[in-house]
């Protein structure tokens, strides 16, 4: 059973790069028959996706964060990454990684990690 | 881009009771539609894809339906665990996806 685990700081200062790491378990990240997702929700809002990333290593970004965002896998470690950069109280957020098979939706979510953006 | 809707944004229902939640979408986006429930301090649960085809292990009280840019999701008999916030989500784009912005569901 594919599980997914996010890591990284809580909190992150304005005007910083804040970088979060995905560890796949129970599968391998090279698979063929996934896509590799970052999604945020900040604090009683909804769900924004940010990005995802095929194991060749194409990626996918949310146009309004794609000045921003660097999203990269390493097969090695079987995990794959998140950096945001320049970030502002606005990017305060729980951030989930999470799995999905092309256009499928997404089936499997990480349990979130939350950060806050804060001098 | 294609911008999501959802109507309402919020509804009171019994146990029992019959519920759709609409997703309205700012473009044709053919059957490229998912539904998930999501609870409090939880990640959100894929119920639907592709408009109507139901995941793995989701109770068939569940079902989705629509195409083009109007779709429905419906719970036939609202049970106590249904108490969450859905949300719908655009997958026509080429890997550049966009949710709605929820329709909560509470207790009435």
């Amino acid at each position: 059973q594919l599980q997914l685990q996010e890591s990284g700081p809580g909190l992150v200062k304005p005007s910083e790069t804040l970088s979060l790491t995905c560890t796949v378990s129970g599968g391998s990240i090279s698979s063929s028959s996934y896509y590799w997702g970052w999604i945020r929700q900040p604090p009683g809002k909804g769900l924004e996706w940010i990005g995802s990333i095929y194991y060749s290593g194409s990626t996918y970004y949310n146009p309004s964060l794609k000045s921003r965002v660097t999203i990269s896998v390493d097969t090695s470690k079987n995990q794959f990454s998140l950096k945001l950069s320049s970030v502002t109280a606005a990017d305060t957020a729980v951030y989930y990684c999470a799995s999905s098979v092309a256009v499928a939706g997404f089936d499997i979510w990480g349990q979130g990690t939350m950060v806050t953006v804060s001098s | 881009d294609i911008q999501m809707t959802q109507s309402p944004s919020s509804l009171s229902a019994s146990v029992g009771d019959r519920v759709t939640i609409t997703c309205r979408a700012s473009q044709s986006i053919s059957s490229y539609l998912n539904w998930y429930q999501q609870k409090p301090g939880k990640a959100p649960k894929l119920l639907i894809y592709a408009a109507s085809s139901l995941q793995s292990g989701v109770p068939s009280r569940f079902s989705g339906s629509g195409s083009g840019t109007d779709f429905t999701l419906t719970i036939s008999s609202l049970q106590p665990e249904d108490f969450a916030t859905y949300y719908c989500q655009q997958s026509y784009s080429t890997l550049l996806f966009t949710f709605g912005p929820g329709t909560k569901v509470d207790i009435k």
